[in-house]
């Protein structure tokens, strides 16, 4: 299976530390997407890197890619309680639909006041 | 001025029950998406639409039938409820050469 696989499986911070999480797949990529989803919502869209690229950074994240370990690495700096979800990465696998994206089960990162 | 709206948020059902969800986009998007939630929070898709036209259909039991009405529209009729159909369904959407989705609220199901 494709799917991605995030780790570690729950993280919890005091605010202001920086929450790194990683993401293992299998197979080539086109690209590696991270989301968050807030508890009982829906996910977002944080950050798009593509299979060429190696780092890549929005604001407070920072994300990481290296195809040849097959992994990337999501890490939020000065994290705030607001943070608190739980982060999916998401793989596009070179060969298959647009569109079709493979999913982890995510990270559950608590950030305390 | 929500972007991907569902109906209903929550449904409660009983076993054998056919049941539908609603998913709407006013994003303008010719690509829609149903992923299945799991209560391990695993997401796994299910089906996906471009323009009306089934483009992805997974290993989903045939009880599941996705419909398309309009490239706004894609409804998911499941016949013959069973209990291990409770999870969360999230609609999403795309441009159609955009990798970048956007998800719905979803709609919890729980089958009784």
């Amino acid at each position: 299976s494709q799917q991605g696989e995030e780790d570690p499986q729950a993280l919890s911070i005091q605010e202001g530390e920086n929450a790194t999480m990683n993401c293992s797949y299998k197979t080539s990529i086109n690209n590696l997407q991270w989301y968050r989803q807030n508890s009982g919502r829906g996910l977002v869209h944080l950050i798009l890197i593509r299979s060429n690229e190696r780092e890549k950074h929005s604001g407070r994240l920072r994300v990481t890619l290296d195809t040849s370990k097959k992994s990337s690495s999501l890490l939020i700096t000065a994290s705030r309680a607001a943070d608190t979800a739980s982060y999916f990465c998401a793989t596009d696998a070179r060969g298959s639909t647009l569109g079709r994206l493979y999913f982890g089960r995510g990270t559950q990162l608590t950030v305390w006041p | 001025d929500t972007a991907v709206s569902q109906t209903p948020k929550y449904l409660v059902t009983q076993m054998g029950n056919d049941k539908s969800i609603k998913c709407e986009q006013n994003l303008g998007h010719d690509t829609m998406y149903w992923y299945k939630q799991d209560s391990k929070k695993f997401l796994k898709i299910m089906f996906s639409y471009n323009n009306k036209e089934l483009i992805i259909n997974e290993t989903v039991p045939n009880r599941f039938s996705p419909k398309s009405p309009d490239k706004a529209h894609l409804n998911l009729h499941i016949n013959s409820l069973e209990l291990g159909d409770s999870a969360v369904y999230f609609c999403a959407s795309s441009e159609r050469n955009e990798e970048t989705q956007y998800f719905g609220p979803g709609t919890r199901l729980l089958v009784l």
